[in-house]
């Protein structure tokens, strides 16, 4: 069974459509994220949400809003797309615990290849 | 601001030829270091999390180092299974929480010729 399944694998779509992205985990993690990895690889932190409540929110453009119905899903809308908006985008969870000393790897989906022409 | 750079950005080696990644890091107060394998097409595998410096850990033919600046993946007599990207990550201590905010180098590409 996949951990965490995201859907599409592959996204094209032309300027200015409006897309989403599903993330499904199985995990029983408390903790879901979205990353953006861009050309060169590098993998940024978008949003963070536990238990369906927004933690992180870094600085993305407002046409980026995520959702999270429960804990197991986090969805991920993005309206007026621009071609800067092409790049791949990673689900992942993690069992977080507020205050705690411990780390729980996050796992990562295997991403959604975002194409915008 | 947390940064995280890797060096060096691709390296090729033989069959069974030992060889080392580095993982420079400046974080304000280090939570944890976390070494990832990222194979084509495919999202980052967890290998590692290392949490203060002289910490080592091993998995296989890779072995994860840490001192207060930088960490180091150490891959012995590597085989061409081990091709893949290497990232490292590091998470800052904040207000006690921090949930998953890591922050990414920019990864090592390995390729292991037979």
């Amino acid at each position: 069974d996949t951990a965490v399944s995201q859907t599409p694998k592959y996204l094209v779509t032309q300027m200015g459509n409006d897309k989403s992205i599903k993330c499904e985990q199985n995990l029983g993690h408390d903790t879901m994220y979205w990353y953006k990895q861009d050309s060169k690889k590098f993998l940024k932190i978008m949003f963070s949400y536990n238990n369906k409540e927004l933690i992180i929110n870094e600085t993305v453009p407002n046409r980026f809003s995520p959702k999270s119905p429960d804990k197991a899903h986090l969805n991920l809308h993005i309206n007026s797309l621009e071609l800067g908006d092409s790049a791949v985008y990673f689900c992942a969870s993690s069992q977080e615990r507020a205050g705690g000393p411990y780390n729980s790897p996050l796992h990562f989906g295997n991403g959604t290849r975002l194409t915008v022409t | 601001e947390d940064q995280v750079t890797q060096s060096p950005e691709a390296l090729r080696l033989q069959e069974g030829e030992s060889s080392s990644l580095n993982c420079s890091y400046t974080v304000s107060g280090l939570r944890g270091l976390f070494w990832y394998r990222q194979d084509p097409g495919k999202g980052p595998e967890f290998l590692f999390t290392l949490y203060s410096a002289g910490e080592e850990k091993e998995k296989e033919r890779l072995k994860a180092t840490l001192t207060k600046k930088e960490s180091f993946l150490h891959i012995t007599a590597p085989k061409p299974e081990d091709s893949a990207t290497y990232l490292c990550a590091v998470q800052a201590r904040a207000g006690g929480t921090s949930y998953g905010k890591l922050t990414f180098g920019q990864g090592t590409i390995l390729t292991v010729h037979p």
